[in-house]
Parts: structure tokens; C-alpha cells; sequence
């Protein structure tokens, strides 16, 4: 089955630790990108990429890093230098087709900072 | 920049009513503009989409409805059903911009 996987679904992190969130997609899709929700608000971007080896920063990229050395995987980091990491991480992915596609999104990572 | 919104951030209707869930865009450049559902604990799943060169577009159940002059799109649910029940985002882009930007929700919840 094609999709979008994220890795794992719950994560538990000490104060001061990094931790990094797996991205997996068999879609074949050109960019990806990784979202945060905190409860009750919407989706605000962190990082996106449109291909390999290239990546953006979104609306909200400081204390997170990422990398793109494979096609199908964008995975996340969260720093240490992220104030308020607790929150509901989303990845998604879309096939970059003219005019605007849709994005497909995994299940998501929940992250706790303890 | 891109700025969505939408209008109440809940709703709450019968079961087997319809529902309209509103949202407004900022960028008159906007061209795609599409509805997500998110149940709890789960990532956002698309229900449909529209292009600016419509206004109308009609899927299972579901209608979205794009007003570009006062930058306005709309989800109808028809005969709403318990599955229904989730958290309901829109999102905007343009052609070339290849970054999505999302509403706030409203969560909508069907009263048996």
C-alpha cells in the first residue's frame, strides 16, 4: 500500500534532549513537509522540501532542523533550542503537479517534553 | 502572505441535517484551495478540493462553494452523519508557491 508513515506515534522527551521524527513516503512524491498542531489551532509549517538535497524553512523553523538525502524521507529534529516542543507533528507529502495538489499526510508524532 | 480563517470555531448540528463550515483567504492569489477532515489523533484526510477558474464542486455528500470576490469558500455536508463528527480545515495555495496554508478548524459535531 502507498503512503506516508511517521515514526513513532507517541515520543517522550527529556528537557534538553534532541529528538528526531521519521518521515517515510512510497508515493513517489516530490515534496514533503513536516507541520506542527498544537491543541485546538490550526497547522503552521515548519520546514518543507521540494527535492532532494533542498528544504525551506516554513512560518515556525527555529529550534527544528531537518534533511532531505533520500527521496521518499524527511526527517525532523527538534532541538534542544525549541522553547515549546510539545505538540502534534504532522509530515506530508505532494507530487509538486502544476496549479496546486493536494497533500497526503501520515497519522502523526505526538511529542512530550517531561 | 497567505492568511485562512474560519469562521466558528465550533458547530454543532442534528443528525441528518446539513452543515455549512465557512472559511475566509487573504490572498487574492489564490488559486487551489482545499477542505481537509481530522478525527482525533490522526492526521488530516482530504475531502475535496477546488481551483479558482470554478465556484462550484460536488463530491459525496459534499459541496465546497468558492466566492473569489469576497475570497470566501464554504464545505456543505449533506445529511450528516456521525462519522462526520472531526475537526475541519481549509487550506490555500497559488500556482508556483508550493506551501499550503491552513484555517484554524472548526470541529463539527453531529448530535444524534
Amino acid at each position: 500500500d502507498g503512503g506516508i508513515t511517521q515514526s513513532p506515534k507517541y515520543l517522550f522527551r527529556k528537557e534538553g534532549q534532541n529528538v528526531t521524527l521519521s518521515c517515510e513516503q512510497n508515493l513517489n512524491h516530490d515534496a514533503m513537509y513536516w507541520y506542527r498542531q498544537d491543541p485546538g489551532q490550526g497547522l503552521r509549517l515548519i520546514y518543507y522540501s521540494q527535492i532532494v538535497n533542498d528544504f525551506q524553512k516554513g512560518d515556525i523553523a527555529e529550534g527544528y532542523s531537518v534533511s532531505r538525502e533520500k527521496k521518499e524521507s524527511f526527517p525532523l529534529t527538534v532541538t534542544s533550542a525549541q522553547k515549546n516542543p510539545t505538540a502534534f507533528y504532522l509530515c506530508a507529502s505532494s507530487p509538486r503537479t502544476q496549479g496546486g495538489t493536494e497533500a497526503f499526510f501520515g497519522q502523526g508524532t505526538r511529542l512530550t517534553v517531561v | 502572505g497567505e492568511s485562512v480563517g474560519l469562521h466558528l470555531p465550533t458547530l454543532s448540528v442534528q443528525e441528518g441535517d446539513n452543515s455549512i463550515i465557512n472559511c475566509a483567504y487573504s490572498n487574492s492569489a489564490s488559486d487551489y484551495f482545499i477542505w481537509y477532515k481530522q478525527e482525533s489523533g490522526k492526521g488530516p484526510q482530504f475531502i475535496i478540493d477546488i481551483r479558482s477558474n470554478m465556484d462550484k464542486r460536488q463530491g459525496q455528500r459534499v459541496t465546497v462553494l468558492l466566492n473569489k470576490t469576497v475570497k470566501h469558500l464554504s464545505l456543505q455536508i449533506a445529511a450528516t452523519q456521525p462519522g462526520d463528527s472531526a475537526v475541519y480545515f481549509c487550506a490555500a495555495t497559488n500556482f508556483g508557491n508550493e506551501k499550503l496554508t491552513f484555517g484554524t478548524g472548526t470541529r463539527l459535531t453531529i448530535i444524534p
